[in-house]
């Protein structure tokens, strides 16, 4: 059962243009959910995250719009670069009774942002 | 770079070879994370450790044993394994599991069983 829910699986936008990956959960008991970027051979890195309160959170050029009712999240990217070209991955995350996190990522979006 | 250094980078072992994979992290956390990312299948949690001590097992077969001696080291012990798991194996780590703490990844190591 995949708990996170990502698409679309790829995307092509043209340079300047606003990249757009929608998420959405099931779990209720997430309470963080961050959005990790990933190039080719490196492990994944995050790029920005917010939590269930607050219905969006902007740095520079990335935002998080989030939807608790709807359970429902994604990612906008202004003003594309071709350096943004990388797969992307949402997450959801919860505390572990023990200690530790477990984070639940979606399939991943891979973008290409074109000259 | 990250802080968290994995080794080898890549590995090709055969279905009854016994290898081992290493992490390291020099960000002073106490949670290690071992996950497996899989082509077209989202990045999935294999094991947790915090303070040494295993919090999580994701239901992962036994053919899979991680060590954790100390918050800074992490290994994961491969024996008789199979062509399907064949994967991107990342090590990540993040401060003490309260809700919002970053999870800082290592590049991985990629895998083959033969």
């Amino acid at each position: 059962q995949q708990q996170v829910k990502q698409s679309p699986q790829s995307l092509i936008v043209q340079k300047g243009g606003i990249s757009i990956i929608n998420c959405a959960y099931e779990n209720t008991a997430f309470d963080y959910f961050p959005w990790y970027q990933q190039f080719p051979g490196k492990g994944p890195a995050l790029l920005i995250a917010i939590r269930p309160d607050v219905s969006e959170k902007k740095e520079g050029r990335f935002t998080i719009s989030f939807n608790k009712s709807a359970k429902q999240f994604s990612l906008h990217i202004m003003d594309s670069q071709p350096g943004d070209s990388a797969t992307y991955f949402c997450a959801a995350s919860t505390i572990l009774t023990g200690g530790g996190n477990k984070l639940t990522f979606g399939t991943g979006t891979q973008l290409k942002v074109e000259l | 770079e990250t802080g968290v250094t994995q080794t080898p980078r890549h590995l090709v072992m055969g279905m009854t070879n016994k290898k081992s994979l290493k992490c390291e992290q020099h960000l002073g956390h106490n949670a290690m994370y071992w996950y497996k990312q899989s082509a077209k299948k989202p990045l999935e949690l294999m094991f947790v450790y915090n303070f040494k001590e295993q919090t999580e097992n994701n239901s992962v077969p036994s053919r899979f044993s991680p060590e954790c001696p100390n918050s800074s080291h992490l290994f994961l012990h491969l024996h008789t394994l199979q062509p399907e798991d064949s994967a991107l194996y990342l090590c990540a780590s993040s401060q003490d599991g309260y809700s919002g703490t970053e999870a800082f990844f290592g590049q991985g190591t990629r895998l083959t069983v033969v």
